[in-house]
Order: C-alpha cells, then structure tokens, then sequence
C-alpha cells in the first residue's frame, strides 16, 4: 500500500516563502506531483518529480530525494490567492495517484 | 485547454435511491478516475479506467460500480444510495504515466447529499 504524510495546516504573511513537506511510504514509485485546490474549487496541477532534485516554475518550486522517501513544494513571493489546500500524490504504474490528506495554506496580509 | 466536466454540481438523493453521476472529458484522455474528497480525509479513489470498457478498483470500491462505453465518458454509479456516502465527488482524466504526462484534470466535483 502507499501512505503520504504532509502537515495539516500551514500560515504564513504575504511575500514569504514556505515548505510545505511530503514523507511517503509506497510499494510502487512513479513520481510525486502535487496540487492545488481552492476552497470550492476543483484540485489543479502544480508540479511533478519523477527524479531527485528541484523543480521550478515561476514562483513555485518542488524538490524531490527518492533515497528518504521526501518531497516538498516551496511559494515563494506569497501572494493572498496562494491560500488554498496543497496535496502531494504518488504516483503507481496503472497511472493511479494516491493522495496526502492535504495541507491547508492560510496567507495573511 | 482540458475540459472535464460533471452532470450535476448539487445533487440531493434519498436513502436506497439509484444515483448517476456522469463525467465527460475532451482530451482524448485514456485514463479516467473518480474520487469522493471528504474533509480530513484527502481524496481517495474510488474506481478507475485505463480503457473503455475497462474498469479497475480503487482504495474505496464498496457500494459504487462503473460504466465506460465510450472513451470520453466515464459513470459512476451507486446502486443503493447510503447516507455515508454523502461527499463531494470528483472525476479526473489524464494520459498515461508512461507518456511524461503524468497531470490529472480534475472536473469541477459533485456535492452529493443523501438524505
């Protein structure tokens, strides 16, 4: 079976950076992608590891050690709109995600 | 742009009721999903289709079935409506993990209350 673990809750103030972090614990490995939802909204794709190391794009950026089983997304430059529910995924062969039970962002002014 | 899209937003069914929710996507997408996302609980996977005709159980198959007849179009499907399975549900597609594109869309849920 896989298990991801990722903090409940997050805050932060606008135009700081925060981690947010992912332990996982899978039989099968094939990458780890993480999402976003907005309260009401549906989950939208952010980013996708399938090799150790550090991925970016524009403000966010995921890094990925396949050796510890770890991951983490990094906001940078928070923005209000970046309050929202993080879910990092692991990915299995049959192209299935399972899902971290999600890290609520809260950015105050 | 991907667009999945979903029957219903609200639904509102009564206990042992015969519910349908319907999901139709325009990528050509081999692979669909569909998950119920409760609070606390993350999104867990109900059922999944890597083909038409194709069906696969997810980690909370119990009380759903699925139908998918054409590739576009992916039903789930609750054949005796339950008040525990009041949730929001979310159907997803995407290709296959061995293109490199390893992204879910994600259709915009149905809240179903069962009553």
């Amino acid at each position: 079976g896989q298990s991801l673990e990722q903090p409940s809750e997050v805050t932060a103030v606008e135009g700081a950076i925060v981690q947010i972090n992912c332990t996982y614990q899978t039989s099968g490995f094939y990458g780890l992608s993480w999402y976003q939802q907005h309260d009401g909204g549906a989950p939208t794709f952010l980013s996708y590891n399938a090799l150790d190391g550090l991925e970016e794009t524009g403000r966010f950026s995921s890094f990925l050690s396949r050796s510890d089983s770890y991951g983490y997304l990094l906001l940078q430059e928070l923005q209000m709109k970046d309050s929202a529910s993080y879910f990092c995924a692991v990915g299995s062969g049959y192209s299935t995600l399972t899902f971290g039970k999600g890290t609520m962002l809260l950015v105050s002014p | 742009d991907v667009k999945v899209t979903q029957s219903s937003r609200y639904l509102v069914k009564r206990t042992g009721e015969k519910v349908f929710l319907e999901c139709v996507q325009d990528m050509d997408h081999e692979n669909m999903f569909w998950y119920r996302q409760d609070p606390g609980l993350g999104l867990r996977l109900i059922y999944f289709s890597y083909d038409v005709k194709m069906k696969e159980k997810g980690d909370i198959p119990e009380g759903y079935s699925v139908s998918r007849e054409k590739k576009e179009r992916f039903s789930l499907i609750l054949e005796s409506a339950s008040t525990n399975q009041t949730s929001m549900y979310l159907c997803a597609s995407s290709y296959p993990i061995r293109t490199g594109r390893p992204e879910q869309y994600f259709g915009p849920g149905t809240r179903l209350t069962v009553t």
